[in-house]
């Protein structure tokens, strides 16, 4: 049984691009969850994905998206990149939506210029 | 707003100590609290999911207490070793559907 991956493991990108972090999760789990941790704060939640579809929504603009696929890998995208998005991405998975055990992959470190 | 409180922020402890560090958070609507441990450059490792008033549990040297009506709960490590030294967090669900709100974490030293 393979843990939670995440790729890349850094990733530089100046202000205004876009970026996709990419996260496999853990075998058999079906909801994945994303949280944005920057320095000096605990890890924040952005959303989450139940069989392809956004199950919830933390405290973010529109301009973070996502996808799940049907392997229930899952993308984070980030449009119109902003100084502050400066952070450690991190993505979660649980076995159903409503477990309350998530087990986080090791991050994705993304730095904007 | 979920607010989830951890103290102290940092702590050196000396290797053999025993030591302990506080999760506070909203009383009402209580569902679960979650614990974990996260060292540098890993991934967070989930150590406990509490779920009833006056709970107790243990994973070897590390034990975690619930008080649900006052809203905190307390992580305790018994005789420090080198290998404890990391970031421990506690989280809430309630932040969205299914989302944890966490605390910004205690970050623990064990000096050898």
């Amino acid at each position: 049984e393979t843990g939670v991956t995440q790729s890349p493991t850094h990733l530089i990108k100046t202000r205004g691009q876009q970026v996709t972090l990419r996260c496999s999760s853990q075998s058999g789990h079906n909801t994945v969850s994303w949280y944005q941790q920057a320095l000096g704060q605990g890890p924040q939640f952005i959303f989450q994905y139940y069989r392809e579809e956004e199950n919830g929504r933390g405290n973010f603009p529109p301009r973070f998206s996502g996808l799940q696929f049907p392997n229930y890998s899952s993308e984070l995208n980030v449009n119109a990149l902003e100084l502050d998005d400066s952070a450690l991405y991190l993505c979660a998975s649980s076995l159903i939506s409503g477990d309350p055990e998530q087990f986080f992959g090791p991050g994705t470190r993304l730095t904007v210029l | 707003i979920l607010n989830v409180e951890q103290s102290p922020q940092s702590l050196h402890v000396q290797e053999g100590d025993s030591t302990n560090f506080t999760c506070s958070f909203p009383s009402s609507n209580f569902y679960a609290l979650h614990w974990y441990r996260w060292e540098t450059a890993k991934s967070p490792e989930a150590l406990f999911v509490m779920t009833l008033n006056g709970d107790e549990k243990k994973k070897g040297r590390i034990s975690a207490t619930l008080n649900t009506k006052e809203g905190y709960s307390y992580l305790y490590i018994k005789g420090s070793q080198p290998e404890d030294s990391a970031t421990y967090l506690c989280a809430f669900p309630g932040g969205g559907a299914d989302g944890l709100t966490f605390g910004k974490g205690t970050h623990l030293i064990i000096q050898p």
